[in-house]
């Protein structure tokens, strides 16, 4: 299995401020994957990252409000634009398993918006 | 769409205790089922899995057996311990390369002794 690494862990952060959270893999995958849990909530998908190209955002979420950058195959960033209290989520990046279709998660970064 | 089902929580149980927690899935094709674990405080954990019909997956003593006559995987232990105490997640994968997993909502657990 892979070992994700994010940054920050946490962040209290004031509405109408950006932040960027960086993970990083200890391999080189083709595609990552940014999920947010809200609080009590399950996971929901925000986006998928391929290296070299655009990222494919779901139903939901716009690339304004939430830019990836995708610049090689074990580094990947979310950016959470123009916060609001409602952006107060726990923030994953996950990679599929080698020959499976597991994910592996990284440990989240917890953000709080006040 | 394709979806997860789980029972809902919090699940209250004294040390020792059998566990069943309930999974049914709506999806067409043939999907990858797995069960993650999120203790307090961290990120989500792969618990087992398993990838085609009557799979047991099976670690730390818990167990699922995919059924597809019933559409379900409910996650199964003998006798559960207080760390076992977390969030547990049952998904499925469409069993695509760079496919997303769909999450049902987490069914709570509480062990005391």
């Amino acid at each position: 299995s892979a070992v994700i690494s994010q940054k920050p862990s946490r962040d209290i952060c004031q509405r109408g401020t950006s932040l960027t959270i960086q993970c990083q893999v200890d391999s080189q995958v083709t595609m990552m994957f940014w999920y947010r849990q809200q609080p009590g909530q399950s996971l929901t998908l925000i986006a998928t990252a391929n290296q070299g190209s655009e990222a494919t955002y779901e139903s939901g979420f716009v690339i304004d409000k939430f830019p990836i950058s995708r610049p090689n195959l074990t580094f990947s960033t979310l950016t959470v634009s123009n916060m609001s209290p409602e952006d107060s989520s726990i923030y994953l990046c996950s990679v599929q398993g080698q020959g499976g279709y597991e994910q592996y998660f990284g440990p989240g970064t917890r953000l709080t918006v006040t | 769409g394709d979806s997860v089902t789980q029972m809902e929580g919090p699940v209250t149980l004294s040390e020792e205790a059998f566990l069943t927690i309930n999974c049914t899935y709506t999806a067409t094709g043939y999907p990858s089922l797995f069960w993650y674990v999120q203790y307090p405080g961290e990120g989500l954990q792969l618990l087992l899995k398993a990838t085609k019909a009557d799979d047991k997956g099976s670690n730390k003593g818990f167990e699922a057996t995919y059924r597809k006559e019933t559409t379900s995987f409910h996650l199964e232990k003998g006798s559960v311990q207080v760390s076992d105490s977390a969030v547990y997640f049952c998904a499925l994968s469409k069993d695509q390369a760079g496919t997303a997993l769909i999450f049902g909502k987490g069914t709570t657990l509480s062990v005391s002794s």
